[in-house]
């Protein structure tokens, strides 16, 4: 049973297209982020929802935007995708008002804009 | 603000010996948790050990412990009898522990090579 999930697990697509990577985790968490990973494996926020409402919103271009249509889904539509969207983004969950707050991720979307 | 820094981007180890990687973070919370994640190659995110601000002692898990130094501010994480599958980057995480911050912050990542 996996936790977090994410698909497609590889993206390769050109300049200009729109493409979407969806994530589901099972996990009854109530938080759901995105986070990118660049080259150089720093990790950064994009977004956090929580029950469905946007928390965090990090500088995103407004290329990126997140839907979430319920606690368990937490999606990323990218629209004109650049060079720069390279990346691999993590999808990941938690549960905001019960500690540890231990996050889950996903298995990561490796997104390549050729 | 809150920010985390691992100052060690790459360190190597001999298969079976031990390794300490470093993390200090800056917080003024008193309340707060510490996380060591490890990425291999695959690049999934596993969480290794947790840490809880109120605890003075040491959390460990099977060969992970970690040296935390609440004063200090300082979280390094101990590895011991390192294995080959152990390669891999390990990313240190700091999360304030009040509620409704929905907030991690990572360090930049030490990437750690075992030696065989």
């Amino acid at each position: 049973d996996t936790a977090v999930s994410q698909t497609p697990k590889y993206l390769v697509t050109q300049m200009g297209n729109d493409k979407s990577i969806k994530c589901e985790q099972n996990l009854g968490h109530d938080t759901m982020y995105w986070y990118k990973q660049d080259s150089k494996k720093f990790l950064k926020i994009m977004f956090s929802y929580n029950n469905k409402e946007l928390i965090i919103n990090e500088t995103v271009p407004n290329r990126f935007s997140p839907k979430s249509p319920d606690k368990a889904h937490l999606n990323l539509h990218i629209n004109s995708l650049e060079l720069g969207d390279s990346a691999v983004y993590f999808c990941a969950s938690s549960q905001e008002f019960r500690r540890p707050y231990e996050q889950y991720f996903g298995p990561g979307t490796r997104l390549t804009v050729t | 603000a809150q920010t985390v820094t691992q100052s060690q981007p790459e360190m190597s180890v001999q298969e079976a010996e031990t390794v300490t990687l470093s993390c200090t973070y800056d917080t003024s919370e008193s309340d707060y948790y510490l996380f060591w994640y490890k990425q291999p190659p695959s690049r999934q995110m596993i969480l290794v050990i947790r840490q809880e601000a109120y605890k003075q002692q040491n959390a460990t898990e099977n060969r992970f412990s970690v040296n935390f130094q609440k004063a200090a501010k300082s979280f390094s994480l101990k590895i011991s009898d390192s294995q080959l599958g152990d390669a891999a980057m390990y990313f240190c995480a700091y999360r304030a522990g009040t509620s409704g911050t929905y907030k991690y912050i990572f360090g930049t990542g030490t990437r750690l090579k075992v030696l065989a």
